[in-house]
């Protein structure tokens, strides 16, 4: 039972540089979140998708784009990545918030560093 | 915007010894979740508050709701090494389901 799988777990990367942060559920999961996780400030909301096809900015998206192609997968991109983006992410997902108010489920993080 | 002030930022105590935190908000929230982070994982799940003064425990855990419904409060009883780790509320209102997450609370356990 995997849940919320999220590759990769580390990656360094050089300023200017790309890459996609992927995310997978097997929970048959609506909603789909990307955080970003910094000293003292919690969690915070990048993007999320409420939908396959759908996508919404949350309290942080500057520097970010998402798509949600597949209902079960989220994925993150950078497009020139900054040293402001080192940060920890992590994907979660839930069902609807018209089933019953479900929580978050979270993965396990993905260690990003931007030299 | 709407945002959680989660108090205090850390703590050590000793094994055995009871623990409170608490969630402030500025708005009104219909959920309040609380969340354990163990060092390289992500948040678990510990308990969830759909009501207004509801109380809930989960073994040494129990969290209520306040009725104001701008506060919560995690409490862990007779603390053990492996409650060690970072416990994050996080308050969701009734437009479009986003959880706003508190800064976190530290927590040492000492044998």
């Amino acid at each position: 039972n995997a849940g919320v799988t999220q590759t990769p777990k580390f990656r360094v990367l050089k300023t200017g540089q790309s890459m996609t942060l992927l995310c997978a559920q097997d929970m048959n999961h609506e909603y789909m979140y990307w955080y970003r996780q910094d000293p003292g400030m919690g969690l915070r909301l990048i993007h999320y998708s409420v939908g396959e096809g759908t996508t919404a900015k949350g309290e942080v998206p500057d520097g970010y784009n998402v798509s949600r192609l597949k209902k079960q997968n989220f994925l993150l991109g950078l497009e020139s990545a900054a040293p402001s983006q080192t940060s920890v992410y992590f994907c979660a997902s839930s069902y609807s918030r018209w089933q019953g108010n479900q929580p978050q489920h979270f993965g396990d993080g993905t260690r990003l560093s931007i030299l | 915007g709407q945002q959680l002030n989660q108090s205090p930022q850390s703590m050590f105590i000793q094994e055995g010894e009871d623990v409170s935190m608490n969630c402030t908000s500025s708005s009104i929230f219909n959920t309040w979740l609380w969340y354990k982070q163990d060092p390289g994982e992500g948040p678990v799940l510990l308990i969830a508050l759909y009501k207004a003064g509801e109380l809930t425990s989960n073994g040494r855990l129990t969290a209520q709701f306040g009725i104001t419904r701008k506060d919560s409060f995690l409490n862990i009883s007779a603390s053990i090494p492996s409650d060690v780790g970072i416990y994050f509320c996080a308050g969701r209102d009734n437009q479009g389901g986003k959880l706003i997450f508190g800064q976190g609370t530290e927590l040492s356990v000492k044998p």
